[in-house]
Formats: C-alpha cells, structure tokens, sequence
C-alpha cells in the first residue's frame, strides 16, 4: 500500500524557517517525481514545486510565488522528500501536501499525504 | 503561468443527477488535464488524468472529455459520496496549475 506521511509542520514567525518531511513506503520511490502542493485555509489548491527521480537528474522546479526561498530535496536512500522554506511569509501559511507523480507520462498526481499545515505568524 | 478557470464555482444537485463541472485553459495543454475530488478535512484523490483516462478504482460514473483548452468532467448518476469539491489541474507546462475548485452540494 502506496503511503505518504508529512512531518515538520507547525507556527513560525515571519521570516523564519521550516523544514518538512515525506516518508514514503509502498512503492519504489526513486522511479518517481515527487511533489509538493499546499492548500491556505478555506481556498483552493497550488502547485508548490516538483523533484523528477535519478534517471532525470533530481532536477527540481517551483511555483514562481516560492521560487529562490523554498527547496525540495530528497534522499531515495530513505524513501524521504523534503521541502525547506525560509523567509516565510504569512501568505505561506497552508497545509503542505506531499504528492506522488503517477509515472504515467502525464505527470498526475495520484497519490498524497494527510498533509501538515504551516502557520506563519507573529 | 498557464490559467485554469472551472464553471460553475458552486453547484447544487440531488441524487441521480447528472452533473458536468467545465474547466476552460488560458492556452493549448493538449490532454494534460486531470480532474481530483476532495472531501473536507481530507487529501485530493485523482480521478481523471490525461483528460479522459479514468484512475484504477474510480467508479465509472466519473468520466471526462476534452482537449486543447476545453475539458469536462461529468458525473452520470450522483452519488451521496459525490457531495465534494473538484479541481481540476494541468500538466502541460511548469506551473502546474489548478482550476479554483467546484463545490458539488446537496439540494
């Protein structure tokens, strides 16, 4: 069974920094993009950023609102995803979800966390 | 960033309606759309990729139609499991954006 369990969440001030983490378990994690996606309170889903798998040179991409403060990372050695944010902002405030890509070549993401939200907040 | 506008923001049907959610691109995207439910409280769950390629496990009711920049996701007989918010999202280019969601309710 395909699992995804978010770790690391909870207040920072603005300005601060976070780090969060993705265990995952049930499949073969270094075949698979990863990603991120964050939903604020009340609204709608973004997209936060992706890392594609070895075979593609872990490279990494991000949503332009997070781009230069937040870095994904992962260690296939530990099943694990990261997600390191710094200079939170208020607006940063979410629950962070980690997100398999399905591997179909459409880039579908079908299976996530439970999520664990972020506040930023003085 | 590529936009994603669904219609309508918010629906209300009954049990055994069939309902249509539209999701509308600002630019071609080919067939990188893919449609998630999502129930309060609760992670999405993807039930449409590719635009019309149903997820291992999603009941048949969900189907979904479209490509370049006009996609449908229609339910053919509601179900009470179906009372939900759907989004839908694309896979074309960097971005990845998701449409606002639709709110499916009860009338």
């Amino acid at each position: 069974e395909v699992q995804l369990v978010e770790s690391g969440g909870g207040l920072v001030q603005p300005g601060g920094s976070l780090r969060l983490s993705c265990a995952a378990s049930g499949f073969t994690f270094s075949d698979h993009y990863m990603d991120w996606v964050r939903q604020a309170p009340g609204k709608g889903l973004e997209w936060v950023g992706r890392t594609r798998n070895k075979a593609n040179s872990y490279t990494t991409e991000y949503a332009a609102s997070v781009k230069g403060r937040f870095t994904i990372s992962r260690d296939d050695s530990k099943n694990s995803l990261y997600l390191q944010m710094n200079s939170l902002k208020t607006e940063d405030t979410a629950v962070y979800y980690c997100a398999r890509d399905g591997g179909s070549g459409w880039y579908e993401v079908d299976y996530w966390g439970q999520g664990t939200l972020v506040t930023v907040s003085s | 960033d590529i936009q994603m506008t669904q219609s309508p923001s918010s629906l209300s049907a009954s049990v055994g309606d069939r309902v249509t959610i539209t999701c509308r691109a600002s630019q071609s995207i080919s067939s990188y759309l893919n449609w998630y439910q999502q129930k309060p409280g609760k992670a999405p769950k993807l039930l449409i990729y590719a635009a019309s390629s149903l997820q291992s496990g999603v009941p048949s009711r969900f189907s979904g139609s479209g490509s370049g920049t006009d996609f449908t996701l229609t339910i053919s007989s509601l179900q009470p499991e179906d009372f939900a918010t759907y989004y839908c999202q694309q896979s074309y280019r960097t971005g990845y954006t998701f449409g606002q969601g639709t709110k499916l309710e009860i009338k």
